[in-house]
């Protein structure tokens, strides 16, 4: 079983829709979450960091469930800039390990 | 603010043969990590640098080795080069070794063996 899961879609949605990412991991040592955007051929860039009360930076909503071993995010009203692979990150104590998911593959059309 | 910078964009090197990749940090982040990213998959933990010293790798050969500098850059030695090392290497810095600060990633040097 892969340490972070995620979905790998593709998710095609049409503009202005909303979306939602999950995703899982194994690891209940696991002690900070992250959602990276990466663009194709390009570095993942830090769309933002969830905390365990949930947060939201614009369109975008990140929740965490440490009960349940799961982040999602959520994009509302998708843009056609959206389109990119959303990657879950975690970081487990300890270890110091940083994990990566394999990626939300996301097309938004017009 | 610069941000994270890696050096060559492009590396291509033949099998047998050792490449060396650079990395900046942005200033004021003591952590360097290195990742590799092979063409349409995720990205893989390579090491980990903080403060001079090897804090953590992944699950890598020891041909696959590095350092940091005093100065926080890094550096990657990739030796006797296999045809499966072709990928995008990825450098990403944070602020401290505390791993809830958020990791920043140059753009990457793609190295291809041939």
């Amino acid at each position: 079983r892969k340490e972070v899961e995620q979905d790998p879609g593709p998710f095609n949605v049409p503009e202005g829709a909303t979306v939602a990412f999950n995703c899982t991991y194994s690891n209940s040592a696991s002690q900070s979450f992250f959602w990276y955007r990466q663009d194709c051929r390009k570095e993942p860039k830090l769309l933002m960091s969830v905390y365990s009360s949930g947060n939201e930076d614009g369109r975008f909503t990140a929740q965490l469930n440490r009960a349940s071993q799961y982040i999602s995010l959520l994009i509302r009203d998708s843009k056609l800039s959206d389109s990119a692979t959303y990657l879950c990150v975690v970081n487990v104590a300890g270890g110091f390990k940083t994990i990566f998911g394999a990626g939300t593959r996301l097309f938004v059309k017009a | 603010e610069a941000g994270v910078t890696q050096s060559p964009t492009h590396l291509i090197k033949t099998r047998g043969q050792q490449a060396t990749l650079r990395c900046s940090p942005i200033s004021g982040h003591t952590s360097v990590y290195w990742y590799q990213q092979a063409l349409g998959l995720g990205l893989q933990f390579l090491l980990w640098y903080d403060e001079g010293e090897e804090r953590n790798r992944g699950n890598f050969p020891p041909r696959f080795s590095g350092r940091q500098f005093p100065n926080y850059s890094s550096e990657l030695n990739v030796n006797a080069l296999e045809l499966e090392d072709s990928a995008l290497y990825l450098c990403a810095s944070s602020l401290h070794r505390v791993m809830s600060y958020e990791q920043y990633f140059g753009p990457g040097t793609r190295l291809t063996v041939t």
